[in-house]
C-alpha cells in the first residue's frame, strides 16, 4: 500500500531557528515528490518539485532533499520566520499502473514560528 | 502568471440537494486532478482527466460525477448531498499526467446543513 507519513505532526519553533520536516513513503519508485504549503483554511501552493532523477531542489531559504532508496525526503528551512507559520504538506506521485498522476498527501506538519 | 481558477469558492446546500464545482485549469494544461480535503485530514483524490479522457478515478462516491470540456474545464457533480460530503474540494492542473508539476486552485468550500 502506498502511504507518506510525516512527522513531526506540529512544530514550534522561535524566529531564526533552522529546521527540518520530514516525508517517509512506502515505495521508492516514485515519480516525483512535492511540497506544498498551506495556511489555515486556504489552497495548496506548490513550493518545491523533486523529481526521481534529483536528489534535492532549492528555492530561497527552502531545500528539500530526495533519497528514494531510504524512502524520504527533507524540506529544511533555513532562518525561519514568522510568516513561515503554516502547514507544510508532503506528496507522493507513484507511476504504476492506472494511478499514474495522482498524488498521494501526508497528514502535514503543522509549524508555528513565534517572533 | 495565470493560476488554476475554481468557482465558487464558498458553496452551502442542504443535505441530498445537488452541487456543481468548476475548475479552469492554467492554460495549456490538458490534465485536470480533483481533490477532498476534509476537516483536519489530508488532500484525498477523487478524480483526473487527461485530454478530455477519464485518465484515473480515485475514492469518488458513486454519487459524484465529474467531465472535462474541450476548452479544458472541468466540472464536478456532486448530488443527493450529505454532512459527510463538507469538505474544501481542490483542482489541480499539469502539463500532462506524470511528470509534472501539479498547480492548484484556492478550493471550493463545501457546507452541507
Amino acid at each position: 500500500k502506498q502511504e507518506v507519513t510525516q512527522i513531526p505532526a506540529a512544530l514550534s519553533v522561535p524566529e531564526g531557528e533552522n529546521l527540518v520536516l520530514n516525508c517517509s513513503f512506502t515505495d521508492s519508485a516514485i515519480y516525483n515528490l512535492q511540497w506544498f504549503r498551506q495556511d489555515p483554511g486556504k489552497g495548496l501552493t506548490s513550493l518545491l518539485l523533486i523529481q526521481s532523477s534529483q536528489r534535492e531542489q532549492t528555492s530561497g531559504r527552502l531545500n528539500a532533499s530526495l533519497d528514494k532508496s531510504s524512502g524520504r525526503s527533507t524540506l529544511y528551512i533555513a532562518a525561519s520566520q514568522p510568516g513561515d507559520s503554516a502547514t507544510y504538506l508532503c506528496a507522493v506521485k507513484w507511476g504504476r499502473g492506472s494511478t499514474l498522476g495522482r498524488l498521494y498527501f501526508g497528514r502535514g506538519t503543522q509549524l508555528t514560528v513565534w517572533p | 502568471a495565470a493560476g488554476v481558477i475554481q468557482s465558487p469558492r464558498h458553496l452551502i446546500k442542504e443535505k441530498r440537494e445537488t452541487a456543481t464545482l468548476k475548475c479552469y485549469p492554467i492554460p495549456r494544461h490538458d490534465t485536470v486532478y480533483w481533490y477532498q480535503q476534509g476537516p483536519g485530514q489530508d488532500p484525498q483524490f477523487l478524480i483526473s482527466f487527461y485530454e478530455k479522457m477519464q485518465s484515473d478515478k480515485g475514492s469518488i462516491p458513486d454519487r459524484f460525477s465529474a467531465q472535462q470540456f474541450s476548452d479544458y474545464h472541468s466540472e464536478l457533480n456532486m448530488s443527493s448531498l450529505e454532512l459527510g460530503d463538507s469538505a474544501l474540494y481542490f483542482c489541480a492542473s499539469s502539463l500532462g499526467p506524470s511528470y509534472n508539476e501539479q498547480f492548484f486552485g484556492p478550493g471550493t468550500r463545501l457546507t452541507v446543513l
